[in-house]
């Protein structure tokens, strides 16, 4: 298996919402991030999670939190969006490893509106 | 802090014929990861090639090369016999190695969006 699954594949929500978005892999691999991408943009780095613990955020605001639960799940729920968060939500994955490429395998994304 | 430079905002090329995307990047670092990943219209990045900084060999997946020149921090892409399915957005990216106190991210270039005329 060498896919990184995401749903929902689209979310409409309201700025009052509570959401969660979900994303899964089963290729062993150990970190796993969050995007963001606007239209026509590269993505923008979120999060990463490294052994399941959170190595890196990229100064998000609170109404981003990620989790973790195991290493093969990532979520991110959202709470109090603003319009401007309407955007593709990206997940990736990667092995750990510090003589490697560590390439990212990449999920189809989630298109989140916020109204 | 590293950056990557893609020129190109858009490119056109014709079935069957040889494009070359351009991308630059500034590090202090020797050692270091380049990847060129594609995002077709409304579908998943996958990677097309991948270099590591230390290997001279230029890097081939099939009708996908690239021309790495460490020396002048360029990493283009090339692509021959253009295929339909090859229009996408490509972004080129750089990755420190975890050795050198790097981490995982990736600094991506702003993208070249490709159109394969037939």
């Amino acid at each position: 298996d060498t896919e990184v699954t995401q749903t929902p594949k689209h979310l409409v929500m309201g700025m009052t919402n509570k959401k969660s978005l979900k994303c899964e892999q089963h290729m062993g691999h150990r970190a796993m991030y969050w995007y963001k991408q606007k239209a026509k943009k590269p993505p923008e780095l979120m999060f990463v999670y490294s052994y399941e613990k959170l190595s890196i955020n990229e100064s998000v605001p609170s109404r981003f939190s990620p989790e973790c639960p195991n290493s093969s799940l990532l979520n991110l729920h959202l709470h109090a969006l603003q319009p401007e968060d309407s955007a593709l939500y990206l997940c990736a994955s990667s092995r750990q490893g510090a003589k490697s490429y560590n390439e990212q395998f990449f999920g189809p994304g989630t298109r989140l509106t916020v109204l | 802090a590293q950056t990557v430079t893609q020129s190109q905002p858009e490119m056109s090329v014709q079935e069957a014929e040889t494009v070359t995307l351009s991308c630059t990047y500034d590090t202090s670092e020797s050692d270091y990861y380049l990847f060129w990943y594609k995002q077709p219209p409304s579908r998943q990045m996958i990677l097309v090639i991948r270099q590591e900084a230390y290997k001279q060999q230029n890097a081939t997946e099939n009708r996908f090369s690239v021309n790495f020149q460490k020396a002048a921090k360029s990493f283009s892409l090339k692509i021959s016999d253009s295929q339909l399915g090859d229009a996408a957005m490509y972004f080129c990216a750089y990755r420190s190695p975890l050795t050198q106190g790097g981490s995982e991210k990736l600094v991506f270039g702003k993208g070249t969006k490709l159109t394969v005329n037939p």
